[in-house]
């Protein structure tokens, strides 16, 4: 079993949609919690950091932490065609670093 | 904002020959990481640096060698490329543990 689970996709939405990105963990040392975009050709882009349960907002993104559940997810508001990308989840905690696999989302107009 | 800079977007690169790939940052991260990113494979840790002069074999080191001489600049060097290396190569640094990494643009690597 992988230590981080992220649904690879692809996800097809219409644009305005609530989107919900997911990633599960197994191992409890995990403390600190990232979710990245990657274009195409580009490297990840940093969109969201926390380290507590519950939730983090950050305009149209919201980022919720479930410790107890060992689940994370990333919540995008009013979709746009812009945020057609891959999202990865980062997890880090007692010298680990490991990255979900991504979800590949697309944004339909 | 930090800005970490790979030399080359892409390189077109012969088997056998030697590779260097080159990353600096800005920023005096103490941490710095090379990953290569395949598709249905994800990212997939190559080595990582903690200081200067110090290295860290990752998941997939064989074949592979890097070198930080200065805190800024993390080489990643293909001894003796393989066809089988052709991929995305991410530069990556981090202010300390458990800060987030942030991403060079990569450098897509044929190796024919």
């Amino acid at each position: 079993q992988k230590e981080v689970e992220q649904d690879p996709g692809p996800l097809s939405v219409p644009e305005g949609a609530i989107v919900s990105l997911n990633c599960t963990y197994s191992n409890s040392a995990f403390q600190y919690f990232m979710w990245y975009r990657q274009y195409s050709r580009k490297g990840p882009e940093l969109l969201m950091y926390t380290y507590s349960s519950g939730n983090k907002e950050d305009g149209r993104f919201t980022a919720q932490v479930d410790k107890s559940s060992k689940y994370i997810s990333l919540f995008i508001r009013d979709s746009q065609p812009s945020d057609s990308a891959t999202y990865l989840c980062l997890l880090q905690g007692a010298q680990k670093l490991v990255f979900g696999q991504g979800t590949r989302l697309t944004i339909n107009p | 904002d930090v800005k970490v800079t790979q030399s080359s977007r892409y390189l077109v690169k012969r088997t056998g020959e030697k590779v260097f790939l080159e990353c600096v940052q800005d920023m005096d991260h103490e941490n710095m990481f090379w990953y290569r990113q395949d598709p249905g494979l994800g990212l997939r840790l190559i080595y990582f640096s903690y200081d200067v002069k110090m290295k860290e074999k990752g998941d997939i080191p064989e074949g592979y060698s890097v070198s930080r001489e200065k805190k800024e600049r993390f080489s990643l060097i293909l001894e003796s490329a393989s066809t089988n290396q052709t991929s995305m190569y991410l530069c990556a640094s981090s202010v300390m543990s458990n800060s987030p990494l942030h991403f060079g643009n990569g450098t897509r690597l044929t190796v024919t």
